[in-house]
């Protein structure tokens, strides 16, 4: 069964660095996602990406983030200059992107943990 | 604005025991979409079931179902017969029709299933 897969599994970073997250949405898939979790917090939406364009961003989607499909395949979040409060799992999903058939289910990517220190 | 509601933080219960997990939603969409994802220790989020508003038919799923009732915006998930492998934060999602189709997420509930 396809399945959205993330790398690094795990990352420590130290602050101020650069780091790029990496994502392999479902093949067929056109509507790619970004969220992040704290530690023991709710799951929050990044940014959506459609089209090779954001489609949609949170407030917490601030200069300091960029997102990019560099090809057919990779989805990837850059963070420029981490924070400590960056510090946190990050989940990648993608949709089919067949609009008009309703909100679909998106299907996650088994996440990065990342750890600014 | 959307918000999901999981009022319960944590529930303990002994296995073959049967819990319900409370999700309330707030959107003033007339067309939306309900979700239940499972986070077990591992981290990953597994998808459980996709509901939209125009179906409050309730679902049952082995051990596991869905109660919708649209007249108090809830959308509760029973499991039967609790087992240790069901220990996991379950989170209850909101999504509208069209534009990026972004989920909100409630808090989360951590349900430990003890043997």
């Amino acid at each position: 069964e396809p399945e959205v897969t993330q790398t690094p599994s795990h990352q420590v970073t130290q602050m101020g660095q650069e780091v790029i997250l990496r994502c392999v949405p479902i093949s067929n898939h056109l509507y790619f996602y970004w969220y992040r979790q704290i530690l023991g917090q709710k799951v929050e939406f990044l940014v959506s990406f459609y089209n090779n364009e954001i489609s949609e961003k949170s407030e917490i989607f601030d200069d300091q983030f960029s997102v990019e499909r560099p090809d057919g395949s990779n989805f990837t979040l850059k963070i420029r200059s981490t924070k400590l409060e960056d510090s946190a799992m990050y989940f990648c999903a993608s949709t089919p992107g067949n609009r008009g058939r309703g909100a679909e289910t998106q299907y996650f990517g088994p996440g990065t943990r990342l750890l600014v220190l | 604005a959307q918000k999901v509601t999981q009022a319960q933080t944590e529930i303990s219960v002994v296995e073959k025991e049967d819990v319900t997990l409370d999700c309330v939603y707030e959107t003033r969409d007339t067309t939306y979409y309900l979700f239940w994802y499972k986070q077990p220790p591992s981290g990953e989020l597994v998808f459980l079931i996709r509901r939209n508003s125009f179906d409050e038919q309730n679902e049952i799923s082995g051990r596991y179902s869905w109660n919708f009732q649209k007249s108090t915006s809830s959308f509760n998930f029973t499991i039967t017969a609790s087992q240790v492998v069901d220990s996991a934060v379950y989170f209850c999602a909101l999504s509208s029709q069209g534009g990026s189709e972004k989920l909100v997420f409630g808090k989360g509930m951590k349900l430990t299933v003890n043997p």
